[in-house]
């Protein structure tokens, strides 16, 4: 099946910095990717919508200047949480959905904020 | 809004069949999917409804009715491995997918 793998698997940071995660589909391609956030015990919230080429579309309630979201290429998306707080600690997870509309789930980047 | 409701918890054992049910109320529909998630890992893909009646691939199989706004998720043949978190989730549409509340699966021997 199609692979997606994400860069870091965890980071710690301190408050105030900014963190880059990569996911890239690496036997695809992907002009469609999405960036969710899951908190311990609960379910996969959406954060936005990656179009490769385009402006991402975020979900009502993210904050598109803190979550900055470039899809630069049809492999490859990057999510930059910027001037991270304790808040933002969570699990990031990215999907790519391949052309027959299959989402794909990367193996997720544990971020935590100290 | 948009609510997918799911139980918390299920409970079996080893070598039994488990019914995990999901309802949802959307404001756009053009399917049901089931994921499987163990502590630490991703989502990892089950299986998709578009229309009604029932799926079934190896020992899952997944059930929907749109009228009901309802489906559910059969699981046979339960293994200890099967311990996880299942979460259905809708199609709205544009790609998107609004994932259930989640139910955690705990098989005992």
């Amino acid at each position: 099946g199609a692979v997606v793998s994400q860069h870091p698997s965890r980071v710690i940071c301190k408050s105030g910095t900014s963190v880059k995660i990569e996911c890239r589909s690496l036997d695809f391609q992907a002009t469609t990717m999405f960036w969710y956030r899951q908190f311990p015990k609960q379910s996969l919230m959406l954060m936005a919508t990656s179009n490769e080429g385009s402006k991402a579309t975020y979900e009502q309630g993210v904050e598109k200047d803190k979550f900055l979201i470039n899809h630069a290429s049809l492999t490859l998306s990057t999510l930059t949480v910027t001037s991270a707080h304790p808040e933002d600690s969570s699990f990031y997870i990215c999907s790519a959905r391949d052309r027959e509309e299959t989402q794909y789930f990367g193996p997720g980047t544990r971020l935590l904020v100290l | 809004g948009q609510s997918l409701e799911q139980p918390s918890e299920v409970t079996a054992v080893e070598g039994a069949i488990v019914q995990i049910n999901c309802t949802y109320q959307t404001s756009g529909f053009y399917g049901l999917s089931w994921y499987q998630q163990h502590d630490g890992g991703a989502p990892t893909f089950l299986s998709y409804n578009a229309l009604d009646g029932l799926e079934e691939t190896g020992r899952f199989s997944s059930f929907l009715s749109r009228s009901d706004s309802y489906g559910y998720l059969l699981l046979q043949e339960l293994q200890m491995k099967d311990s996880a978190s299942y979460f259905c989730a809708v199609s709205t549409g544009f790609q998107k997918l609004v994932f259930g509340t989640g139910t955690r699966l705990l098989v005992s021997p």
